[in-house]
């Protein structure tokens, strides 16, 4: 069975400042990884997700993310946020195509 | 297409009581999900299923709980004898087949308290 673990429980970061999510994972066999975003009072909606190929993936709104499978870890990166990225984030992985295993997220807090 | 819909969006119960919640996919998908969300946790699975079939459900799913899907379109997750463990964020999630990866689009989620 798949679990996730997310280092950090809060992020506080100011507006421009970068930001990195940790999020380690451990699984027994290969395994997709997706990192998710809720911003308040919405539903989770997909930021960016690993399946194959390039280890690197970028969201459209630039964020990115690696896989790393030495370390078994999956982090998200932004170089520069917005207020408006304040938000909790969560990460995921799927053993296969159907069920989900989240982290316990990290809430995101923008300060300008 | 308006997206995966959650109905209510919240409830208040009190403890004994039994709930249904319903959850509307994506016209065109054939998966559904549901998973629950406690404070300060992420979501965890519960059942999902291919059209009208539940293929697994999750050992979180105790007896009190029945997720139906009748004619492969809308679902119903139904809690009998609610407890206060049962507080939670119930949601639904869907998703179409046929890729390596097929990408779950979540609800907002219907927010249970019971009192």
């Amino acid at each position: 069975a798949q679990s996730v673990t997310q280092l950090d429980s809060q992020v506080p970061v100011f507006e421009e400042a970068p930001v990195e999510l940790r999020c380690n994972y451990s699984s027994s066999v290969s395994v997709y990884l997706f990192w998710y975003v809720q911003y308040p009072n919405q539903g989770l909606q997909l930021l960016l997700k690993y399946l194959s190929g390039s280890t690197l993936v970028e969201s459209i709104n630039g964020f990115e993310a690696e896989f790393n499978k030495s370390q078994t870890s999956f982090h998200l990166r932004k170089p520069s946020v917005h207020i408006s990225d304040t938000a909790e984030y969560f990460c995921a992985v799927s053993e296969r195509d159907y069920k989900l295993s989240f982290g316990a997220g990290t809430t995101v807090t923008v300060r300008a | 297409d308006t997206g995966v819909s959650q109905d209510p969006r919240h409830k208040i119960t009190k403890r004994g009581q039994n709930v249904t919640f319903r959850c509307d996919p994506i016209s065109e998908h054939n998966r559904l999900y549901w998973y629950r969300q406690t404070l300060g946790q992420g979501p965890e699975f519960l059942t999902y299923f291919q059209n009208e079939a539940q293929l697994e459900k999750s050992r979180l799913l105790s007896d009190r709980f029945s997720a139906e899907r009748p004619k492969g379109s809308f679902s119903t997750l139904e809690i009998q004898r609610t407890e206060q463990g049962d507080s939670a964020m119930y949601l639904c999630a869907s998703s179409s087949v046929g890729g390596p990866y097929n990408e779950q689009f979540f609800g907002p989620g219907t927010r249970l308290t019971v009192l």
